[in-house]
């Protein structure tokens, strides 16, 4: 693998199911993140993790959790999703500093029933 | 007003001409600008990045910055079918912690028409 994977490519859920998406950089990154796209609207930053550890919140409410065990890996769990979560969750990696080039994985498409 | 504002389009221009895709942004301290290419159901990738006031070549791809009106241009010479994606600006300024926080327009969606 190489690159920024992401799994699943794609996932219905339910309002009251409660399911992960991971993503993993093969690139020796420090910084991972998690962005979220919906239909004409801008790509919105959700989350940032440096060094494994969480340095930005961007008001995303508590019904997604993020996790990074380490600066490979970073999960995004999720709990009692409302319709209007439906959107393409994209992961992202770089350098904490230097080039900041931020690398995208191809995205899970969330359908929230 | 938004962060950044982009035309959403959709722009159309024949194949082989001169494709000029345009972007504003309202923080005064963002320190670089990017441009993003989205294939339809596929992820950003990046195709050009600026720091500095002025013009930068990669190929066919030109990014022109000018911080004193807060815009910033992504020209692309010889357009070829290939290129029809949307294209999403970006701009961004320092977090404490040393790497770029993003921020991104909606996008311009491109149709080169053979």
């Amino acid at each position: 693998e190489t690159g920024v994977t992401q799994t699943p490519r794609h996932l219905v859920m339910g309002m009251t199911n409660k399911k992960s998406l991971k993503c993993e950089q093969h690139l020796g990154h420090n910084a991972m993140y998690w962005y979220k796209q919906s239909a004409k609207k801008p790509l919105e930053l959700m989350f940032v993790y440096n060094f494994k550890e969480q340095t930005e919140n961007n008001s995303v409410p508590s019904r997604f959790s993020p996790e990074c065990p380490n600066s490979s890996h970073l999960f995004l769990h999720l709990h009692t999703l409302q319709p209007e979560d439906s959107a393409l969750y994209l992961c992202a990696s770089s350098q904490v500093s230097g080039s900041n080039e931020q690398f995208f994985g191809p995205g899970t498409r969330l359908t929230v029933l | 007003q938004k962060e950044v504002e982009q035309n959403s389009g959709p722009l159309s221009v024949p194949e082989g001409a001169i494709a000029s895709l345009n972007c504003t942004y309202s923080d005064r301290g963002s320190q670089s600008f990017f441009w993003y290419r989205q294939y339809s159901g596929k992820s950003p990738e990046l195709i050009m990045f600026i720091y500095s006031n002025g013009d930068k070549e990669d190929g066919r791809f030109t990014a022109q910055l000018n911080k004193a009106s807060q815009y910033v241009s992504l020209l692309i010479r010889d357009s070829q079918p290939s290129d029809s994606a949307t294209y999403l600006c970006a701009v961004t300024r320092l977090s404490n912690f040393g790497n770029e926080k993003l921020t991104f327009g909606t996008g311009t969606r491109l149709t080169i028409i053979p």
